[in-house]
């Protein structure tokens, strides 16, 4: 089985602009998390996708936006970059229900590094 | 809220030696734990988890994790490290309701040392 795939690995924006992070989930997988992981901290959760919807949204501001597709692969989107946007995005993907209670349960992609000059 | 703290931010350890890395977690019900490792530019790797049964919980890698509910802590042990254990260790606590989102501690960087 294929894991989750995120792309590009690295990128680097200027201030204003905006970036588009995609995912693929793993396969059988039909839901997916993104959480965004600052530098020498824990990620944090932005939303989960399900059924092409968002289904929960942490403390992110309308400006984090995402999409998710019938392959259930996932875009997050960010407008109006921020300096402290700057970051490593990871995008997570689980069956839905089991994300924390299932096994395995989340499989983590490697993560896009996002630098906003 | 869910919560969970690493109160070690670096831990430096010798080849061979044990190692016990701290979290403590608040949460209003039974939790789901976690341990994840992150090596360096890589995502998350599920160590354990722990929900309910057995305190001490297996892992990969030869780790281990014990819940003690009275210290709201779920410390992760090894005992002899090896130099690729080196990497960032991150406890999480998981939410039931709705998108079952994982919260995450800090962080502790592990270094080995030979």
């Amino acid at each position: 089985e294929t894991g989750v795939t995120q792309s590009p690995t690295h990128l680097i924006k200027t201030r204003g602009q905006q970036v588009t992070l995609r995912c693929s989930s793993q396969s059988g997988h039909n839901t997916v998390s993104w959480y965004q992981q600052a530098l020498g901290q824990g990620p944090q959760f932005i939303f989960q996708y399900y059924r092409e919807e968002e289904n929960g949204r942490g403390n992110f501001p309308p400006r984090f936006s995402g999409l998710q597709f019938p392959n259930y692969s996932s875009e997050l989107n960010v407008n109006a970059l921020e300096l402290d946007d700057s970051a490593l995005y990871l995008c997570a993907s689980s069956l839905v229900g089991q994300g924390v209670s299932g096994s395995p349960g989340y499989t983590f992609g490697s993560g896009t590094r996002l630098t906003v000059v | 809220a869910q919560s969970v703290t690493q109160p070690d931010i670096h831990i430096t350890v010798s080849e061979g030696a044990s190692l016990e890395l701290r979290c403590n977690y608040s949460y209003g019900a039974t939790p789901y734990l976690f341990w994840y490792v992150q090596s360096p530019g890589q995502g998350l790797q599920l160590l354990l988890k722990y929900f309910s049964g057995d305190t001490l919980v297996q892992g990969i890698k030869g780790f281990e994790a014990e819940f003690k509910r009275s210290q709201s802590s779920f410390n992760l042990r090894k005992p002899s490290v090896h130099w690729s254990d080196a990497a960032e260790y991150f406890c999480a606590v998981g939410a039931l309701e709705g998108n079952e989102k994982l919260t995450f501690g800090t962080g502790t960087r592990l270094t080995i040392i030979p």
